[in-house]
């Protein structure tokens, strides 16, 4: 079964709009990261959140994990055409060093 | 400083082959993972290993699929009498602690059965 859920599967917008990506789990999370994926390459490491109520930001990405730490939130900020790609959530669920990734998000920004 | 290394970055057997994926790890990273891509997927926890060590190998199928990372050399993934439905993204990461620090991934191994 699917332990990380992500929500929209997909999106497309128009750029310079705002946007916001989710990431559930049933299970407290040891560790939240954010990748990004762009066709044909490997996961680029964007963020990593490990405490309740956790939030960080790099340029116009901003990644926040609730208090319960069982669910995340992506948000991109006045998006651009190089933000396109697929989010993929990633966590340890059982602290067992063991990371599984969530469905991902395929991310779409026209002009 | 390099990044994860692997090749080859495309594969083609027929059915019945052996394919064999090399991953060499960030330096000083000590602990590799294995994942499975298939097209419009996400990403499937194959394999996580230790020099030495298979650390938990519970998304591997249990027949013709086996990893291993020497003490000396790189990381490989073996599918041995390949199917087409082995076809897909093969993705290895490193990190230095396990999942306690980001994992580095590398840019995949894109194999296809004929």
């Amino acid at each position: 079964s699917q332990e990380l859920e992500q929500s929209p599967q997909s999106l497309i917008v128009q750029e310079g709009k705002n946007l916001t990506i989710n990431c559930t789990s049933s299970k407290t999370l040891y560790g939240l990261y954010w990748y990004k994926q762009k066709y044909g390459e490997g996961l680029i490491f964007l963020m990593m959140l490990q405490k309740g109520g956790e939030e960080k930001s790099h340029e116009k990405i901003t990644a926040k994990l609730d208090e319960k730490k069982q669910q995340s939130s992506l948000h991109i900020t006045a998006s651009q055409p190089s933000h396109a790609g697929i989010y993929l959530c990633g966590a340890d669920p059982d602290d067992t060093d063991k990371l599984i990734f969530g469905t991902g998000t395929r991310l779409q920004v026209f002009p | 400083n390099a990044g994860v290394m692997q090749n080859p970055r495309h594969l083609v057997r027929r059915r019945g082959q052996e394919a064999r994926l090399r991953c060499s790890p960030m330096k000083g990273h000590s602990h590799v993972y294995w994942y499975r891509q298939l097209p419009e997927e996400g990403l499937k926890f194959m394999v996580y290993l230790q020099k030495e060590n298979i650390i938990d190998e519970s998304g591997m199928p249990k027949e013709r699929f086996s990893a291993e990372f020497p003490k000396e050399g790189p990381s490989i993934l073996r599918i041995q009498q390949v199917v087409r439905g082995d076809s897909a993204a093969y993705f290895c990461a490193s990190s230095p602690q396990g999942a306690q620090s980001p994992l580095h991934f590398g840019n995949g191994t894109r194999l296809t059965v004929t």
